[in-house]
Parts: structure tokens; C-alpha cells; sequence
């Protein structure tokens, strides 16, 4: 069935440092694919999303490539900030829209 | 300007009361889910709908029952609560359609059953 596999946490970076949460999916047909952010107490909200391959998803510093030929999503930003700590979801939905499918989250936290 | 609403935000219960998680979205969306989140296993569905009068079962829906009377409303019910409903529950809304469009989340309820 259809799933997604994302990266263990947790990841701690120091400030301006260079963030990858990789993150892969298997599915049949062609999903799409988001990542979700999680900051303390709150919801999910959408980071960014892709809904065809060789698309870029991009916000807030993040990016995202859809490859389909490596069935990957990994999640990008040149420079982290202390306001990124947060939880990061990567999830895919199905072509019909009824089915989304969560990764377990990579939890990450930037110092100073 | 509400989007999806949950109450309550935190509940305690004992085993075997019952109760009722309510979800309300102002957005006019058909799809509307719930998820459960615990420590090390992301996020799992429970039931969803696509439409009123439309319900399905998700990954893990034994001991939760939903309806769908309304496109606003999705409540999710416990009937018997047991200690392994100890979890976040959130709900979630979006249109239907190809799926690619985005999950809206409530804020989530936090539920303890002791």
C-alpha cells in the first residue's frame, strides 16, 4: 500500500546551518506530496507541496523536489533559525484525494 | 476567519465512559478526517468522509464510530473509552478532488484515559 518513510529525529543544528530531512514514498499512480509543520501545541499546517514530478515546492526558505525516479521528497533550507524548531511532517496523498498518508515526523530544534 | 474547530481541547476519562470529540470547519470543505498522534508513529487516520451521509474507516478505527449528518460537522465518538485512546486527536478538512489540494488541521484534543 501506498506509505511514506521520513527521516528519525531528533535533529539538532546550530543556527544558519544547512537542513536535510529526507523523506521517501511508495504509491501507485502519481501522488502528491507535502510537508507539514508542527510548532508546539498547534496543528499541522502546510509547509509546502508538489503535485507532479520535477516540481519544486518552495516557502519560507524550504524546498522540496518531487523525484520520481528516486520516489523522494526531501525537505531543504539553507539556513535554519531558532523560529524553524518545530516538528516536520512529509505526507502524500492519493490520486482519488481520499487517502493522506503521514510520515512519523523528524522533530527539530536549533540553538543559538 | 475560523477554519476547523475542535472541543475539547484537553478531556479526562475513565475506562469505559463514553464521549464525543466535535469538529467543525466553516470552509465548505467535502473532505473531512480524523487522526490520531502518538510518540514515534506520526499520524494514523481513523475515519473520514468525503461528503455528508459518506463515511470510511482509515488505518485504525476500532472503537471509534463518526457520522456525517452535515457538511459543517464530524464528530467522532468513543463508546467505551480505553486507556490505549491516550493520544492528540486532530481533525482535518480540504476539498475533494485530485488530492492535491491541502489539509486544513484543528488545533487538536488531547485525550487521557485512565
Amino acid at each position: 500500500g501506498d506509505s511514506v518513510t521520513q527521516m528519525e529525529g531528533p535533529v539538532t543544528l546550530s543556527e544558519e546551518a544547512f537542513l536535510t530531512i529526507n523523506c521517501t514514498y511508495t504509491a501507485t499512480g502519481y501522488p502528491s506530496l507535502f510537508w507539514y509543520v508542527q510548532y508546539p501545541g498547534e496543528g499541522l499546517q502546510l509547509l509546502l507541496k508538489a503535485t507532479k514530478a520535477d516540481d519544486k515546492g518552495s516557502n519560507k526558505g524550504f524546498e522540496a523536489t518531487y523525484r520520481k525516479e528516486t520516489t523522494s521528497f526531501h525537505l531543504e533550507k539553507g539556513s535554519v533559525q531558532v523560529s524553524d524548531s518545530a516538528v516536520y511532517f512529509c505526507a502524500l496523498s492519493t490520486n482519488t484525494g481520499n487517502q493522506f498518508y503521514f510520515g512519523t515526523g523528524t522533530s527539530l530544534t536549533v540553538i543559538p | 476567519n475560523a477554519g476547523v474547530t475542535q472541543t475539547p481541547k484537553f478531556q479526562v476519562l475513565k475506562t469505559g465512559q463514553s464521549m464525543t470529540l466535535q469538529c467543525a470547519q466553516d470552509m465548505n470543505h467535502e473532505y473531512m478526517s480524523w487522526y490520531r498522534q502518538d510518540p514515534g508513529m506520526g499520524l494514523r487516520l481513523i475515519h473520514y468522509s468525503v461528503g455528508a451521509g459518506i463515511t470510511d474507516q482509515g488505518e485504525v478505527p476500532n472503537g471509534y464510530n463518526v457520522s456525517r449528518s452535515t457538511t459543517e460537522d464530524f464528530p467522532l465518538r468513543l463508546l467505551s473509552a480505553a486507556p490505549s485512546q491516550t493520544s492528540v486527536y486532530f481533525c482535518a478538512s480540504t476539498r475533494t478532488g485530485r488530492g492535491t489540494g491541502e489539509l486544513f488541521f484543528g488545533e487538536g484534543s488531547r485525550l487521557t484515559v485512565l
